[in-house]
């Protein structure tokens, strides 16, 4: 089974902080994807990588930075924490390959005060 | 652009059949998914469907794919407490991104 992990369920942050969220996939997945969910709006995507050291960026790129060294590893960095940021972040992983679904992580719940 | 449009809400009671909607507007899209999300958790894959197809069954869950008016539907058969959760459903976008609805929340009564 795929397993995509993050490494917080529930972080708080202040305004102004910079903010890691983590995230690791065990399948050698090529593609990775961070999205944020708030209710009503879905699911939308913030960056997303096809390879390591590759980025590009998604529907709500703005204030977001994300940082892929190696295969397994996605990382979304908020430069500086604004209370507007406060959602349920989700990070995704995929096969390149055309019929291949998205397996997701559980999820971080990120508050900024 | 891209859009995938669901209604918010679905109420049914236990033992009956719930039938969720949604409505995408790219015709390119090659691959359609029903993910679910049970409370605090992340999105699980249901089930999804090549676009060569109009239907796909697998044990309870029967989806329903009308290419022309693209129109995709996800029915549940003899819904039980445990199905309670947001549905998503998801198109195929280029290069392997997905563009998802709002989510469906499905609340099954006793």
């Amino acid at each position: 089974d795929v397993k995509v992990t993050q490494s917080s369920r529930y972080l708080v942050k202040r305004t102004g902080e910079k903010v890691f969220l983590e995230c690791v996939q065990d399948m050698d997945h090529e593609n990775m994807f961070w999205y944020r969910q708030d209710p009503g709006l879905g699911l939308r995507l913030i960056y997303f990588s096809y390879d390591v050291k590759m980025k590009e960026k998604g529907d709500i790129p703005e204030g977001y930075s994300v940082s892929r060294e190696k295969k397994e590893r996605f990382s979304l960095i908020l430069e500086s924490a604004s209370t507007n940021q406060t959602s349920m972040y989700l990070c995704a992983s995929s096969l390149h390959r055309d019929n291949q679904p998205q397996h997701f992580g559980d999820g971080t719940r990120l508050s900024i005060l | 652009g891209e859009d995938v449009e669901q209604s918010l809400f679905l109420s049914v009671r236990e033992g009956d059949s719930s039938v969720i909607n949604c409505t995408y507007t790219d015709s390119s899209s090659t691959y359609l998914y029903w993910y679910k999300q049970e409370p605090g958790a992340g999105l699980q894959l249901l089930t999804y469907i090549f676009s060569n197809m109009d239907m796909k069954q697998d044990q309870r869950l029967t989806v329903l794919l009308n290419k022309k008016d693209k129109h995709l539907s996800l029915r549940i058969a003899d819904t039980q407490t445990g199905d309670s959760a947001i549905y998503f459903c998801a198109e195929r976008s280029e290069g392997g991104k997905l563009i998802f609805g709002q989510g469906t929340e499905l609340s099954v009564k006793p």
